[in-house]
């Protein structure tokens, strides 16, 4: 069974200061994706990452997937209160053609003013 | 419509009741996923569908639950004689299966309470 373990699990900080989320596995990813969750919402897709290694900022979202496709990271520079929510990792393994999303259990982050 | 739709956004039900959550997906996404939320936790995944076929139905926890998606659109999550450890959010998504990567587009999700 493919897992996707997310670290840390809640997060509390001040605007202004500086996160970094990680999501790990023992296993090998075609691809994974960030998503952030708002209260009453769905899942929101941030960013999709393929290569291993790969590096994708979005203004001051910071994304990495490990060169072996098994981690992915995510940092957040000078966090917003509207930075605040659930923040889920999600990778893809098409082996057999099977596109079922594998999840982790979320960051939950507040950023207080 | 632009994205993918869910109703009802809430349902209360009795225990032993029987309810059917629907989920309207984005036109032409031919994959189509049902998820279950508890509060401050990740999707769990449900069941997968590619076209009218389930693809995987592995997450469904028992033969209670039950999906359709008879003309590869719309979609119906069949819940029988309900218990209380099923209320949760449930999500849908769709997405286009193309390419090495699945992006998938979430609905509002259905709060479902069982009393």
């Amino acid at each position: 069974t493919q897992l996707l373990e997310q670290s840390p699990q809640f997060l509390s900080i001040q605007e202004g200061e500086n996160l970094t989320v990680y999501c790990n596995s023992s296993s090998v990813f075609s691809s994974l994706q960030w998503y952030r969750q708002e209260p009453g919402e769905g899942p929101v897709l941030l960013v999709t990452v393929v290569t291993g290694g790969e590096v994708k900022k979005l203004k001051r979202l910071t994304f990495q997937f490990g060169d072996a496709r098994k981690d992915s990271s995510l940092h957040i520079t000078a966090a917003q209160t509207g930075d605040t929510g659930l923040y889920l990792c999600a990778g893809t393994n098409n082996a057999g053609n099977n596109r079922k999303l594998i999840w982790g259990l979320g960051t939950s982050l507040a950023v207080n003013p | 419509g632009a994205g993918v739709s869910q109703t009802p956004s809430n349902k209360v039900t009795e225990k032993g009741k029987y309810v059917e959550l629907r989920c309207d997906p984005i036109s032409g996404h031919t994959a189509l996923y049902w998820y279950r939320q508890s509060l401050g936790q990740g999707p769990e995944f449900l069941i997968y569908f590619q076209g009218t076929g389930a693809a995987d139905d592995s997450g469904l926890p028992n033969d209670r639950f039950f999906a359709v998606r008879p003309e590869g659109s719309v979609s119906t999550l069949k819940i029988q004689r309900t218990e209380r450890g099923d209320s949760a959010v449930y999500l849908c998504a769709s997405s286009l299966t193309l390419g090495e990567t699945t992006e998938a587009f979430f609905g509002q999700g259905t709060r479902l309470t069982v009393v």
